[in-house]
């Protein structure tokens, strides 16, 4: 079973601050997914990350996948209110009977305060 | 882009009673998923939907009570029977296109009430 350790569970900061979400696991994924979901939404997919130790970048959102692939991060630069929502980060393992299944860190809910 | 669409959006219904969820996507999909999640919480894996063959389900989930459909590429059904209040929840499926480390898309969810 493989399972994805997200942390912080919770974040709430002000308006123009930094911040960073991990997820971590035990487990080597073939790719890793980040989704941000708000309410009444389904998890809109912000990033996929496929080849170890890859980076990258969407406006103030760095995404970072770690060397062995068991770990990534997220980082917001400069976090706005509308930033503001329900972060989950997704691993997938490819081949076999789990061919495409997601596994899921238990999310971060991120309040940012104007 | 390709559209998900999941119906109903919401629905309260009695104990005991049975609700079908219907997922629809615009174009041919590779995979697609039930989940189930909390509000604020992450997302529960149900199960696989297979098209022309029987679901395949997660651990803590069975065909009696979440039986599901998938009669071609583009259509999927989640049906929760026998509700009780504990089965309250926000129901999501997901798609995948193409083959390969390929992400998967969600819906916008049904949510469940259970009176």
């Amino acid at each position: 079973t493989q399972l994805l350790e997200q942390s912080p569970q919770f974040l709430s900061i002000q308006e123009g601050e930094n911040l960073t979400v991990y997820c971590n696991s035990s487990s080597v994924f073939s790719s890793l997914q980040w989704y941000r979901q708000e309410p009444g939404e389904g998890p809109v997919l912000l990033v996929t990350v496929v080849t170890g130790g890859e980076v990258k970048k969407l406006k103030r959102l760095t995404f970072q996948f770690g060397d062995a692939r068991k770990d990534s991060s997220l980082h917001i630069t400069a976090a706005q209110p509308g930033d503001t929502g329900l972060y989950l980060c997704a691993g997938a393992y490819a081949g076999g009977t789990s061919y495409g299944k997601l596994t899921f860190g238990q999310g971060t809910i991120l309040t940012v305060h104007p | 882009s390709a559209v998900i669409s999941q119906k109903p959006s919401r629905d309260i219904c009695q104990r005991g009673t049975s609700l079908t969820i219907q997922c629809q996507v615009d174009s041919q999909v590779t995979m697609m998923f039930w989940y189930r999640q909390q509000p604020g919480q992450s997302l529960t894996l149900i199960a696989t939907a297979n098209q022309g063959s029987e679901a395949t389900y997660e651990s803590g989930f069975v065909i009696d009570k979440f039986p599901i459909s998938r009669p071609n590429l583009t259509f999927s059904t989640l049906t929760v029977s026998n509700m009780s209040p504990e089965d309250s929840s926000i129901y999501l499926c997901s798609v995948v296109w193409g083959l390969g480390n390929q992400p998967q898309h969600f819906g916008d969810g049904t949510r469940l009430s259970i009176l």
